[in-house]
């Protein structure tokens, strides 16, 4: 089946830091989505990106389907950005979604 | 509008009793998955519906688990005679059409003692 993997697995950086978090995926994708999962265990929806650039604020994300990698850039960082961060795709002719395994972000003020 | 909505927020059974999840999707969205996501597997999937055709249930873990969707809406998942093995948070997720982003409820944390 398909390999989604993200890197790295855990990220610990001071407030006001940028970062660039990876997500590589092994067969080609109708979807790629990121989301943050919260403290409480709430998925937030963060880029619906099957390909190309996004910005949303701090947030922006960047997908090259034909290398199957997607890249999530968080600028500033803000203790409020701590969490697990999730890449998943959809196989083209597969409607669910794949996870990767996630990369923890603790933001230290 | 409303989110995707679950029901109960937290369930705790002893094994070998069945327990009931309800999912609420978004208004309109004709996609229903059910997900989940445990310590030792991370977050996997379970069964998906798309409008009338028929689920897609190739994520199902065991036959001891099923789910349906009335009237196109509303789901509910069962599963039977639980193990401590099912101990997980169980996740809810909408989408309008094929293709489009997925919406995750807030999810059922199951504990089986």
């Amino acid at each position: 089946g398909i390999q989604v993997e993200q890197s790295p697995p855990d990220l610990i950086l001071q407030e006001g830091a940028n970062s660039t978090l990876r997500c590589n995926f092994s067969d080609s994708v109708n979807n790629l989505q990121w989301f943050h999962q919260n403290p409480w265990g709430q998925l937030i929806n963060l880029f619906y990106i099957p390909s190309g650039t996004k910005q949303n604020g701090r947030l922006s994300a960047t997908t090259v389907a034909t290398e199957r990698y997607s890249l999530l850039y968080i600028s500033s960082s803000q203790t409020t950005d701590s969490g697990v961060y999730f890449c998943a795709v959809e196989l083209v002719g597969n409607e669910k979604l794949t996870f990767g395994t996630g990369t923890r972000l603790t933001i230290i003020p | 509008g409303a989110g995707v909505s679950q029901s109960p927020s937290n369930k705790v059974t002893e094994k070998g009793k069945d327990v009931e999840l309800r999912c609420d999707p978004i208004s309109g969205h004709t996609a229903l998955y059910w997900y989940r996501q445990s310590l030792g597997q991370g977050l996997e999937f379970l069964i998906y519906f798309q409008g009338n055709s028929a689920p897609d249930k190739s994520g199902l873990p065991s036959d001891r688990f099923s789910a349906e969707r009335t009237g196109g809406s509303v789901s509910t998942l069962t599963i039977q005679r639980t193990q401590q093995e099912d101990s997980a948070v169980y996740l809810c997720a909408s989408r309008v059409v094929r293709f489009n982003e997925q919406f995750f409820g807030p999810g059922t944390r199951l504990t089986v003692l």
